[in-house]
């Protein structure tokens, strides 16, 4: 069964701190990782997936496959940060239709 | 584009009435999906559509809901009857095929008191 975890529900950092938001999947297939972040009072948004590799507001996330892992850090957490993250997976050989699977989220708390 | 739609933004009823959620996907996307947040278990897959086709209704919790595409531009889900553990915030995301981001609308807040 395909699966998405994340095992915390809220992390609290001081500002200028490393961040490190744990993800672990579990999945049969192929996956292609993403992490969406929600800010306060917006909608989910992308904010990065493992195939471009690239760092988003900072962050970035390596994928894993040995400890089917996919974590997201940022070395300087920025209170601007403040949000709930969720990681999600989707197969990666993107047929028609594939839904995200989405872990349970952690809410980031960044604090001055 | 304005993005996924999403109506109402806020929704208070009464348990045992019928609740209907609507969804207007970007143009031109293929794939529909609803999806329920909730504290205790996040975000939760009920239905997704591809093409105005229901792929997968797996994730609907209970024969109370339904969900319906009738056209490219228009969805709906509907519980019925609602009952107060149906409180969370609905979620309606669509993607074009081979696309890498599925897009989210600002969700409707559903209280059912």
């Amino acid at each position: 069964a395909q699966r998405v975890t994340q095992p915390e529900k809220l992390l609290s950092v001081f500002k200028g701190a490393p961040v490190e938001l744990k993800c672990n999947y579990s999945y049969s297939g192929s996956p292609e990782l993403f992490w969406y972040v929600q800010y306060s009072r917006q909608r989910l948004q992308l904010l990065l997936r493992h195939i471009s590799r690239e760092s988003i507001k900072g962050f970035t996330a390596d994928l894993n496959k040995g400890e089917t892992s996919f974590h997201l850090k940022k070395p300087f957490a920025q209170e601007e940060d403040s949000a709930m993250y969720y990681c999600a997976l989707r197969d990666r050989r993107d047929q028609a239709g594939t839904a995200l699977i989405f872990g349970k989220g952690t809410t980031l708390s960044v604090s001055s | 584009d304005a993005g996924v739609i999403q109506s109402p933004r806020h929704e208070v009823t009464e348990m045992g009435q019928e609740v209907t959620l609507r969804c207007k996907p970007i143009s031109g996307h293929n794939s529909l999906f609803w999806y329920r947040q909730t504290m205790m278990r996040g975000l939760e897959l009920l239905i997704y559509f591809n093409n105005n086709v229901p792929i997968d209704d797996s994730g609907m919790p209970e024969d109370r809901f339904s969900a319906k595409m009738p056209n490219a531009s228009f969805s709906t889900l509907k519980i019925q009857p609602s009952e107060p553990r149906d409180s969370a915030v609905y979620f309606c995301a669509s993607r074009r095929d081979r696309g890498p981001e599925a897009f989210f609308g600002q969700g409707t807040r559903l209280t059912v008191v």
